[in-house]
C-alpha cells in the first residue's frame, strides 16, 4: 500500500528535550495532518495544515506544511512523559479525500 | 458532540469465517473511511463512503467490503477470514473539519 516516508522510526529522549520528526513524499498533498496514537486506541488529531508554508502551533506542538507541498514536520518542545506514543503524519492527496499515512514515529520519554 | 463509535472493541474469529464491524460517525459527518492497521504494514486505507456511496477504494481483495446506511453509520465485512487479516480496524469520520478516528476493533483470526 501507499505510505509516506516518516522519520525517525523511533526516538528515545529525556524529559524536557525537544523532538522533531518529519514526513516526505514524491506526491503533492492538499492537506497534512499529524496524529498521536496511544496503545489500543485510535489516532487522535493533533494539528491540521491546509496551506503550503503554513506554520501552526498547538501548545507545545508546532507543525509546518512544506512549501513544495511534499513534506511536513512536527516539533514537540519540552517533552513530558505523557508525550509517549506513536506519531503519524497523514497527507490528503489533491482531488481525493483519501488519507495516506506515514510509517509512524515511536516516541519514548524518560524522566 | 459524541465521537466515533466502533463496535465491537475486540473480536476473535477462526479462519474461513466472516466478520462484520460497525462504525457510527460523529453526528452530521457524512464521510466514513476504514483503515487496517498492522505492525508490519502500518495504516492502510480500505475504503471511504460518502452519503451511502463508495467514493474511494484501497488495494484490498474483494473479501473486504463495506456499506453505509442513510444515517451515515457504516459496516465493514470481511469474508473467508485469513490469519493475515488479524489487525486493528479503524474507522474515521469527517466533514469539513478533519478526520476523527474511533478506538478501533481489534480482530484476531485464529
Amino acid at each position: 500500500g501507499q505510505q509516506l516516508n516518516q522519520s525517525p522510526q523511533s526516538m528515545f529522549i529525556q524529559e524536557g528535550e525537544d523532538v522533531s520528526m518529519n514526513c516526505t513524499s514524491s506526491s503533492i498533498f492538499n492537506t497534512w495532518l499529524w496524529y498521536k496514537q496511544d496503545p489500543g486506541e485510535g489516532p487522535v488529531l493533533l494539528i491540521a495544515l491546509y496551506k503550503a508554508g503554513e506554520l501552526t502551533s498547538n501548545g507545545r506542538l508546532t507543525a509546518q506544511f512544506g512549501i513544495t507541498r511534499k513534506d511536513s514536520f512536527l516539533n514537540i518542545s519540552a517533552s513530558i512523559p505523557s508525550d509517549v506514543g506513536i506519531y503519524f503524519c497523514a497527507g490528503q492527496l489533491i482531488n481525493t479525500d483519501k488519507l495516506i499515512f506515514g510509517t509512524g514515529t515511536r516516541l519514548q520519554v524518560f524522566p | 458532540k459524541a465521537g466515533v463509535t466502533q463496535t465491537p472493541r475486540y473480536l476473535i474469529k477462526t479462519r474461513g469465517q466472516q466478520v462484520t464491524l460497525s462504525c457510527s460517525p460523529i453526528s452530521g459527518h457524512r464521510s466514513v473511511s476504514w483503515y487496517q492497521q498492522t505492525p508490519g504494514q502500518g495504516l492502510q486505507f480500505l475504503f471511504e463512503y460518502f452519503s451511502e456511496t463508495q467514493r474511494n477504494k484501497g488495494n484490498f481483495p474483494g473479501r473486504f467490503s463495506g456499506r453505509q446506511f442513510s444515517n451515515s453509520r457504516s459496516e465493514m465485512n470481511v469474508s473467508t477470514l485469513e490469519l493475515g487479516d488479524s489487525a486493528l480496524y479503524l474507522c474515521a469520520s469527517s466533514e469539513d473539519d478533519g478526520y476523527t478516528f474511533g478506538s478501533g476493533t481489534r480482530l484476531t483470526v485464529v
